[in-house]
């Protein structure tokens, strides 16, 4: 049963254009909530988080919003790169910190100049 | 400041030998997680390790051991391994003990079972 769902596997954005990566989570005990951006044999580089007393936090290009009550979160990339192609991971934690994370499956971003 | 360091990065074993990968977390670290990728599961967690001590376990067989030393470094053994433990096997250090703190991860070991 998968807790963290990322149910869309790939997604194509022309460069200069927004990227909105989603993610939808089970458990209501998780209340952190991280965004990764993996390269193949590579490990995953953090990108940004949020907390869950948050519903929004903004890093640069990149702006993460919670939804507690519909169990969402998403991330935006504006404007898109050719270089954020790679394929982003939403994870989540239950106890406040980056560690025993649990991961979705990954969507596969293409952006295209 | 070095980051997380995994060895080997690429192992070939055959079915039914053991392996151990090692990981050293960036220093100041003290809580390690491990992390198996593979096509089909993703991402999934291991089990994380604090002061010596198994703090969180992954679902996976008893197979899969870990332990960590005095100086945060851990080790991660596959014991009787079987062609489906092919995989990317990550470890993420955090520095325990405060909130809101991010995991980051090491360039992984690649382990091939044949």
């Amino acid at each position: 049963d998968q807790q963290v769902k990322q149910n869309s596997p790939s997604l194509s954005v022309q460069e200069g254009r927004i990227s909105i990566l989603n993610c939808d989570y089970t458990n209501s005990m998780f209340d952190y909530f991280l965004w990764y951006k993996k390269y193949p044999a590579e490990g995953p580089t953090f990108l940004i988080s949020i907390s869950s007393i948050k519903d929004k936090n903004e890093d640069g290009r990149f702006t993460v919003f919670l939804n507690k009550s519909a169990k969402h979160l998403s991330l935006h990339i504006v404007p898109s790169q050719p270089g954020d192609s790679a394929v982003y991971f939403c994870a989540a934690s239950g106890n406040q910190a980056g560690t025993a994370l649990i991961f979705g499956k990954g969507t596969t971003l293409s952006v295209s100049s | 400041k070095a980051g997380v360091t995994q060895t080997p990065r690429y192992l070939i074993k055959t079915r039914g030998q053991q392996v151990t990968l090692s990981c050293s977390p960036i220093s100041g670290h003290r809580s390690v997680s491990w992390y198996q990728q593979t096509p089909g599961q993703g991402l999934q967690f291991l089990f994380e390790y604090f002061s010596e001590t198994q703090r969180n376990k992954g679902n996976f067989p008893g197979r899969f051991s870990g332990r960590q030393f005095s100086n945060s470094r851990s080790e991660m053994n596959v014991s009787t391994l079987e062609l489906g433990d092919s995989a990317l096997y990550l470890c993420a250090s955090t520095l325990f003990g405060q909130t809101n703190t991010e995991a980051f991860f090491g360039q992984g070991t690649r382990l091939t079972v044949v």
